[in-house]
């Protein structure tokens, strides 16, 4: 089976601070990609990697950045954490190629800013 | 923009009931996939549907993909607690685009 895995499930941190969020997976897809998850709004993507130091704007990129030095991990980094990034973040993986191939994701990180 | 809407947005059933999950949109989509998540963890892949009109049955789901491949439900019979979970709706764009377009999910509570 796919793991995708996640490098905390919970954090808490506090406004100004850079946040690192890590996501490995083992199933050698090259597509990955950084989601966040809000009541209401579903899941919004944040940046994607298709690639080895690739990587897309997805719809909400402000605030972050992503680095995919290495094929199996893709971080999102939030530069300065505001409060308004207390979310749920998702990482996903897929195989290359047309978009009906399902995307794997990891079990989230809660991150809480204060 | 392509956009999914899912319908309804919650649902609360007791046991034993049977409940249809929608998933509408004006765009088609070249397939269209269906996950669920449990409580604090990530989606989890049910099925994926590709050919217009097409169903697929998982044990007590049954899944439909419209004939214009616009629109997909889902059906759930005799519906448990263990279904509990926000159900969400992925499609696929024509074209060859990896990126899918989610759906807000239909939250859906069983009470035993």
């Amino acid at each position: 089976d796919v793991k995708v895995t996640q490098s905390s499930r919970y954090l808490v941190k506090r406004t100004g601070e850079k946040v690192f969020l890590e996501c490995v997976q083992d199933m050698d897809h090259e597509n990955m990609f950084w989601y966040r998850q809000d009541p209401g709004l579903g899941l919004r993507l944040i940046y994607f990697s298709y690639d080895v130091k690739m990587k897309e704007k997805g719809d909400i990129p402000e605030g972050y950045s992503v680095s995919r030095e290495k094929k199996e991990r893709f971080s999102l980094i939030l530069e300065s954490a505001s409060t308004n990034q207390t979310s749920m973040y998702l990482c996903a993986s897929s195989f290359s190629g047309y978009s009906n191939q399902p995307q794997h994701f990891g079990d989230g990180t809660r991150l809480s800013i204060l | 923009t392509q956009l999914l809407e899912q319908s309804p947005q919650f649902l609360s059933i007791q046991e034993g009931e049977n409940l249809t999950v929608y998933c509408n949109s004006s765009s088609v989509f070249s397939s269209l996939q269906w996950y669920r998540q449990e409580p604090g963890e990530g989606p989890v892949l049910l099925v994926t549907v590709v050919t217009g009109g097409e169903v697929k049955k998982l044990k007590r789901l049954t899944f439909q993909f419209g004939d214009a491949r616009k629109d997909s439900s889902l059906h759930i019979t005799a519906a448990q607690p263990g279904d509990t979970g926000l159900y969400l709706c992925a499609g696929g764009a024509s074209g060859g685009s990896y990126i899918p377009t989610f759906g807000r999910g239909t939250s859906l509570i069983v009470h035993p």
